[in-house]
């Protein structure tokens, strides 16, 4: 079936560092991908989509490119700040009978000053 | 803002209670979610429903069950609560033109004790 593999956390950095956060996928199909945040005592949010191969999904500074042939969705961020500090999850979504997004484990984000 | 409310926020019952948590929308959305987070396993989804009266089971739906009488309240009940169903839990409606996007309430935080 499919899943999300995602690298642990946490993962620390200083503000203004180069964030990746990796991000692979197994699917039957051709699924839609997406990082979410989470931030603190909220829900997720959605950061950022790709729907087919090699579209670049941006927002806010981050970017991931959909790579069908490497089956990655890589999260980056040239200069990271302290309130990125959050919890950032890979999703896949695919029309299977029913729509359904499967999420990667997560991986917390600490920034420090 | 996608207009979702769940209630309550917040709840700690004792183990064999029955606990009805409840999520609500405002634009009509017809795709809702029930899914718990826990540590170190992302989002799982229990239920969801595609239309008033039409649910079906996700990968964790085992002591849970849903309704939707409404287009806007999707019912998650817990018949008789168990410890490991100590979680939080979120409600998520799904939109866009494609209906890819999945966008999430602000959680409930539930304790059995």
């Amino acid at each position: 079936g499919n899943s999300v593999t995602q690298m642990e956390g946490p993962v620390t950095l200083s503000e203004e560092a180069f964030l990746t956060i990796n991000c692979t996928y197994t699917a039957t199909g051709y699924p839609s991908l997406f990082w979410y945040v989470q931030y603190p005592g909220e829900g997720l949010q959605l950061l950022l989509k790709a729907t087919k191969a090699d579209d670049k999904g941006s927002n806010k500074g981050f970017e991931a490119t959909y790579r069908k042939e490497t089956t990655s969705f890589h999260l980056e961020k040239g200069s990271v700040q302290v309130s990125d500090s959050a919890v950032y999850f890979c999703a896949l979504s695919e029309y299977t009978g029913g729509f359904k997004t499967i999420f990667g484990a997560g991986t917390r984000l600490f920034v420090k000053a | 803002d996608a207009g979702i409310t769940q209630s309550p926020r917040h709840k700690v019952t004792e183990t064999g209670t029955p606990v009805t948590l409840r999520c609500h929308q405002t634009e009509n959305h017809r795709y809702m979610y029930w899914y718990r987070q826990d540590p170190g396993h992302g989002l799982r989804l229990i239920h969801y429903s595609y239309g008033v009266k039409d649910t079906d089971k996700g990968e964790v739906s085992d002591g849970y069950s849903v309704s939707r009488s409404k287009t806007e309240d999707f019912l998650l009940t817990l018949e008789s609560a168990t410890s490991s169903q100590t979680s939080v839990y979120f409600c998520a409606i799904r939109e866009g033109a494609s209906l890819v996007e999945q966008y999430f309430g602000p959680g409930t935080r539930l304790t059995v004790t």
